[in-house]
């Protein structure tokens, strides 16, 4: 199993520039969020999603969109980029709703935005 | 919405137990207290999780105040593979946010 995969792991955009990262997972998890990074602070929750078809925003939503058409797939888009959204990027699933389940974590994408 | 407070760092020498504090005084009936950490260049894994009872696991342990609105996540002999950012949060909450944590360094 390969758990929780994004792709790409490093990228480097122009201001103005678009982009969708790709959150894919193997565990038939319910739940799958996105949170970013800054150097030294802690992870903000961008957008997430409780099912296939559902999105909901998080703390940080302005600047980034995000689908879920497959449960397995969960996608975030920079539409015009800007250096602000320079970050590393999380993905990460949950399998439900019940207060005991953990969280599991993607690898991380390294994004700069020149 | 139940919060969680950390300090921002605190230090520890390897071979020594490290007690990682946490308040949640708004915490609910019903919400379990996870923790996560963070190690460099990595994302967050799963630590332990509680809801009112003391809980241990080869990685650690948690204690948890019995009016539940402090936890504490003990680290019985610290090596320097432990230093990391740890986070505590409630839930159940379908937004998991982590906040800034704290982070842990382990001197040799």
């Amino acid at each position: 199993n390969a758990g929780v995969t994004q792709t790409p792991k490093f990228r480097v955009l122009k201001t103005g520039q678009s982009m969708t990262l790709l959150c894919a997972q193997d565990m038939n998890h319910e739940y799958m969020y996105w949170y970013r990074q800054d150097p030294g602070m802690g992870l903000r929750l961008i957008h997430y999603s409780v099912g296939e078809g559902t999105t909901a925003k998080g703390e940080v939503p302005d600047g980034y969109n995000v689908s879920r058409l497959k449960k397995q797939n969960f996608l975030l888009g920079l539409e015009s980029a800007a250096p602000s959204q320079t970050s590393v990027y999380f993905c990460a699933t949950l399998s439900g709703a019940s207060s005991y389940n953990e969280q599991f974590f993607g690898p991380g994408t390294r994004l700069t935005v020149l | 919405d139940a919060k969680t407070t950390q300090p921002n760092s605190m230090e520890s020498n390897e071979e020594e137990p490290v007690h990682l504090p946490c308040n949640h005084s708004t915490i609910s009936g019903t919400d379990y207290i996870h923790w996560y950490r963070q190690l460099p260049s990595q994302g967050p894994e799963y630590v332990i999780h509680g809801l009112t009872s003391n809980v241990n696991n080869r990685m650690a342990s948690l204690a948890i105040a019995e009016d539940r609105k402090s936890s504490t996540l003990i680290l019985h002999r610290a090596t320097l593979r432990d230093a990391a950012v740890y986070y505590c949060i409630l839930r159940p909450t379908d937004d998991m946010r982590f906040g800034a944590g704290t982070r842990l360094t382990v001197k040799p």
